[in-house]
């Protein structure tokens, strides 16, 4: 069964600091993986699908990289903001079951 | 709308009250999702349709769970003789393609369900 696990649970930052999100997985046979954000009541919004057959995606200040033979991934936010302040969730998609981990809260202080 | 529309928002009920929740996906969107979210915690997947065929319901957690898409569009979510342990918030989704492979799901707001 596919576990997902974040780490840190929870993060706090000033301001402008780079910053980095980790994900990992216990089965690496994985379609893709897909990195939310999750601002309080309400739903997820997608940022980055990665497919298994690439190594990272970029949007904006947010880049995701995948090693599938590791079993991880990590988001890398530039120049964090305060409206970047959210749950981040990393999904692993098999087949057309998404597993998520619990989720890291992002806090970025002004 | 362009996003997928969850309703209602919020529902409290009493235990042993059956509820319906309602998702609307993204128009021409083939595969409809449901997962189920506790506090804390990151969304578990419930039950997958493509089109109107449900093709995995293996997450529901008991027969009280029911969920159809009579004609491939707006799913219900039906929770029969609820019980404290079925609150959560309730988050559907959809996808473009037949099978989930290379799309990404888009998710609604949820419905946050109160079992007294």
């Amino acid at each position: 069964k596919q576990e997902v696990t974040q780490i840190p649970a929870a993060l706090s930052v000033p301001e402008g600091e780079n910053l980095v999100l980790n994900c990992s997985f216990t089965d690496s046979a994985i379609y893709n993986l897909q990195w939310f954000r999750q601002d309080p009541g309400k739903g997820l919004t997608s940022l980055l699908l990665i497919q298994s057959s690439q190594r990272e995606q970029t949007s904006g200040r947010l880049n995701a990289s995948l090693d599938k033979s590791s079993g991880r991934s990590t988001l890398y936010i530039a120049a964090s903001q305060p409206g970047d302040s959210a749950t981040y969730l990393c999904a692993v998609g098999s087949n057309y079951k998404l597993t998520f981990g619990k989720g890291t809260l992002l806090t970025v202080n002004p | 709308g362009a996003g997928v529309s969850q309703s209602p928002r919020y529902k409290v009920a009493k235990r042993g009250q059956d509820v319906a929740l309602r998702c609307d996906p993204i128009s021409g969107h083939v595969s409809l999702f449901w997962y189920q979210q506790a506090l804390g915690q990151g969304p578990e997947f419930l039950t997958y349709f493509q089109n109107e065929a449900q093709l995995d319901k293996s997450g529901l957690p008991s027969d009280r769970f029911f969920a159809e898409r009579p004609e491939g569009s707006v799913s219900t979510l039906k929770i029969q003789r609820t019980q404290q342990e079925d609150s959560a918030v309730y988050l559907c989704a959809s996808s473009l393609g037949q099978s989930y492979s290379n799309q990404p799901q888009h998710f609604g707001d949820g419905t946050r369900l109160s079992i007294l």
